[in-house]
Parts: C-alpha cells; sequence; structure tokens
C-alpha cells in the first residue's frame, strides 16, 4: 500500500488561512468517508484534529476543517497561528481493512 | 479519563526481538481495536496493524504481516507488539492508538525502540 500523496511542505503568515492536500485512490480516500487528520509537535505524539473527513472531535478548534473531493481530501487551517506549526497527516483506511497515513506536510508560520 | 501507557525504550541487535506494551485503562476495552503506529527518525507515520480486543481479530500491513504479531491480553489491560528479526530499519517510536470513528482519538507516549550492533 503506497502512502498517501501530501505536499512536503506550506507556510503561511499569522492570520491568513492554509489548505494541504492529500491524494489517494478509489481504494482508500476516494472509497470510504475515513479520512482523518493529525497535528504532530516535535518529540509529541500524534494528535487527532479531523476524523470521518470533516467532523472535529471534541476540544479541537473551529479553525481547521476538512473536505474532500472525490481521490483527494483537504485539511484547511484559517486564521493560522504560531502554534499551528507542526507536521501534518493525513490517513484513511483502505478498502483491505487496512490504514494508510500520508507522507506528511510540514506547516511553517511566518 | 482515557489513557495508554506504554512500556519504557528498548535496545537490541539486529536479529533479535521486541515486545513493546500498551496498557489501556478509562474505557471499555471491547468496543475499541487498538492499533500500532511507528515511525523512523524524521520520517512519516507507518501503521502495522490492529487488533480488535473483543474478539483478537487482527490485521497487519503488508509490510509486517510475518514478522510482527498484535495481541491483546484482557485480564491485564494491555496490548502488545511484537517484532521479530529486527533490523536497524526498524529503528523507531512505536505509538499505540486507540481507533474511533474510523481514525485514532488516543495515542500512547511512544516507546522509543533503537535496533544497533
Amino acid at each position: 500500500q503506497s502512502a498517501l500523496t501530501q505536499p512536503a511542505s506550506v507556510s503561511g503568515s499569522p492570520g491568513q488561512s492554509i489548505t494541504i492536500s492529500c491524494t489517494g485512490t478509489s481504494s482508500d480516500v476516494g472509497r470510504y468517508n475515513l479520512v482523518s487528520w493529525y497535528q504532530q509537535h516535535p518529540e509529541k505524539a500524534p494528535k487527532l484534529i479531523i476524523y470521518e473527513g470533516t467532523q472535529r472531535p471534541s476540544g479541537v478548534s473551529n479553525r481547521f476543517s476538512g473536505s474532500k473531493s472525490g481521490n483527494t481530501a483537504s485539511l484547511t487551517i484559517s486564521g493560522l497561528q504560531a502554534e499551528d506549526e507542526a507536521d501534518y497527516y493525513c490517513c484513511s483506511y483502505t478498502t483491505t481493512s487496512t490504514v494508510v497515513f500520508g507522507g506528511g506536510t510540514k506547516l511553517t508560520v511566518l | 479519563q482515557v489513557q495508554l501507557v506504554q512500556s519504557g525504550a528498548e535496545v537490541k541487535k539486529p536479529g533479535a526481538s521486541v515486545k513493546v506494551s500498551c496498557k489501556a485503562s478509562g474505557y471499555t476495552f471491547t468496543r475499541h481495536a487498538m492499533h500500532w503506529v511507528r515511525q523512523a527518525p524524521g520520517q512519516r507515520l507507518e501503521w502495522m496493524g490492529w487488533i480488535n480486543a473483543g474478539n483478537d481479530n487482527t490485521k497487519y500491513s503488508q509490510k509486517f504481516q510475518g514478522r510482527g504479531t498484535i495481541t491483546w491480553d484482557t485480564s491485564a489491560s494491555t496490548a502488545y507488539m511484537e517484532l521479530r528479526s529486527l533490523k536497524s530499519e526498524d529503528t523507531a517510536v512505536y505509538y499505540c492508538a486507540r481507533g474511533w470513528q474510523g481514525a485514532f482519538d488516543f495515542w500512547g507516549q511512544g516507546t522509543m525502540v533503537t535496533v544497533s550492533s
């Protein structure tokens, strides 16, 4: 199972919005509404920020939003803040009952 | 509250095996799968496999099929991940994570496994 495709890096200034894409196939991202997104700060465990493509867990800021079109899912962060600087990973279930992560995207807040 | 507490760091020689534990508390175990995810230094997250704590069914990534085993000890409320025939490329932080709504909502603190001669 190949990793989902994410841009290696994105950047934005405080207050701006950025979008991170996550491209898979019809056997994973395109097949189910089971895409999740994780934020990971250095030396920390990942934190769930989006599940089922668009849902935010309790306690996660509404500045984080998710969407999907075909085989591509997207994470948008609005009103960028310094603490948003982290690595972001998308994840999807697959038709073989396995799970695949994206390659990860490093977000830099300028 | 939900907690996943993992065992401590390990240093192993190539060809050896390692067994990492993940003690769960604060929820009904049979309602959630337990997944294992690893992350080599500076690399991406990599899913390894999962176990259904209710019936012990397991599923593994093709990469770990045959070399990895995930088990669940109901009496100890603990999941285990064993990896055999270790190679230097297995040096990574290993995480357990609770399955929920098709995602992983709680994670262990991570266990560093170093494979070096």
